[in-house]
């Protein structure tokens, strides 16, 4: 199984601040990661797929990089909508994979 | 716009069988795409249980294989989770969700989720 490692598990910031989530892959998975949002008590919102594609609707405030094993989620300006949790997810091969959650709190 | 919802009793005893429901509108599940399950025990991360592709064809994650079965009911346009001999280590909110090709064309990604469903195991 490949496994994925998200860093920090949790992160204070303070709104207008850049938030940068950084997810690593055990193995080389191309740029097959995706990101998901995850607001308190609700499901999961799909952000991003192909590392650094947004998906539709999602604001341009979002971004994505990255390829092989190391990839990056970045918040341009944290707005209070903007806290829970964030998932990175790998889906080049089975059993798909999620790295453990980054928890977003505002300060 | 395709939504998903889930639906199932929301207390098993333990060593029954869980059973749910995806219900799928906005889109035939017979057409194309994967569909499947996913879950999450309270307070912690998520962990992928299986999927089955447009003509059932299923594919399940190797920790769970040998107690799930994922499958279609296109009548309906719904498709099914049940996983046997539960313990409460398999308590969680229980989502399905769908996968699209991306543009490589030869992998999939998920764009869409029901809102979850809280099971419980317990006597």
């Amino acid at each position: 199984d490949i496994q994925m490692t998200q860093s920090p598990s949790s992160l204070s910031a303070s709104v207008g601040d850049r938030v940068t989530i950084t997810c690593r892959a055990s193995q080389d998975i191309n740029n097959h990661l995706a990101w998901f949002q995850q607001k308190p008590g609700k499901a999961p919102k799909s952000l991003i797929y192909g590392a650094s594609t947004l998906q539709s609707g999602v604001p341009s405030k979002f971004s994505g990089s990255g390829s092989g094993t190391d990839f990056t989620l970045t918040i341009s300006s944290l707005q209070p909508e903007d806290l829970g949790t964030y998932f990175c997810q790998q889906y080049i091969s089975y059993p798909l994979t999620f790295g453990g959650g980054t928890k977003v709190e505002i300060k | 716009q395709v939504q998903l919802q889930e639906s199932g009793p929301g207390l098993v005893k333990p060593s029954e069988t869980l059973s749910l429901t995806c219900a799928v509108s906005g889109y035939s599940i017979s057409s194309a795409y994967y569909w499947g399950w996913i879950r999450q025990p309270p307070g912690k991360g998520l962990e992928w249980i299986g999927n089955m592709d447009h003509t059932g064809i299923t594919f399940f994650n190797p920790s769970l294989k040998s107690r799930v079965t994922i499958s279609p009911d296109t009548s309906k346009n719904q498709f099914s989770l049940k996983l046997t001999s539960v313990t409460a280590a398999d308590t969680a909110v229980y989502y399905c969700a769908r996968r699209v090709r991306d543009s490589s064309g030869y992998h999939w990604f998920i764009d869409s989720w029901g809102q979850g469903t809280l099971v419980t195991v317990s006597s």
